[in-house]
């Protein structure tokens, strides 16, 4: 059974460009969270999606937005970068509530580095 | 808004001994405890988790213990060995309404674990 896989594992982008990072679930989770997670930090919570809208949303501005699919996979975009986007962004996917569904597990994440 | 402190930052522990590391919460509505183990370049692996209706839990060598009302819980590693060398991170969540709640961390604990 595969965990939650994220792509692409680095991207270098310049400031001002856009980025897409994209993120598959464990099978049988429906519910997908992203997190940023900054050199030395603890993840930070930016958003959660379920059945295809956003539930909940953190302390991030609009330039972050994202999107879930049907199959529950999940991306995350980023618009104008700023050099403080540079992180380590995660996606986190949990099972079904009726499952019991508190638990949320990480994948390995997206690097991401702005210059 | 929920916010969580960890302590220690690090720790250093010889193999064999144990190694205890508490967190504090502030919002008394939390009632989901996880506890993440990040190997370096890797997401955080969820390694034990506490529901708040439960004062402890108990897996092999991995405990983790709650106080809700002085609202701190910890992880106790006992005879640990040089692969448990990581860092740490806690986790507090409050789910409502049917949905899972976002995860606001700890700043993380650095455990080395010498031979």
């Amino acid at each position: 059974d595969a965990g939650v896989t994220q792509s692409p594992t680095h991207l270098i982008k310049t400031r001002g460009q856009q980025v897409t990072l994209r993120c598959s679930p464990k099978s049988g989770h429906d519910t997908v969270s992203w997190y940023q997670q900054a050199l030395g930090q603890g993840p930070q919570f930016i958003f959660q999606y379920y059945e295809e809208e956003e539930r909940q949303r953190g302390n991030f501005p609009d330039r972050f937005s994202g999107h879930q699919f049907p199959n529950y996979s999940s991306e995350l975009n980023v618009n104008a970068l700023l050099l403080g986007d540079s992180a380590l962004y995660l996606c986190a996917s949990s099972p079904p509530l009726w499952r019991g569904g508190h638990e949320q597990y990480f994948g390995p994440g997206t690097r991401l580095t702005v210059t | 808004g929920e916010n969580v402190e960890q302590h220690p930052s690090t720790l250093s522990v010889q193999e064999g001994d144990s190694a205890v590391i508490k967190c504090t919460y502030s919002d008394s509505a939390s009632n989901y405890f996880p506890w993440y183990k990040q190997e370096l370049g890797k997401g955080p692996q969820l390694i034990i988790d506490i529901r708040s209706n439960v004062g402890e839990k108990k897996d092999q060598r991995i405990a983790v213990t709650l106080n809700k009302t002085a609202k701190h819980f910890s992880l106790h590693i006992t005879e640990t060995q040089p692969e448990d060398s990581a860092v740490y991170f806690c986790a507090a969540s409050m789910g409502y309404g049917g949905s899972q709640g976002n995860l606001i961390f700890g700043k993380g604990t650095k455990l080395s674990v010498k031979p």
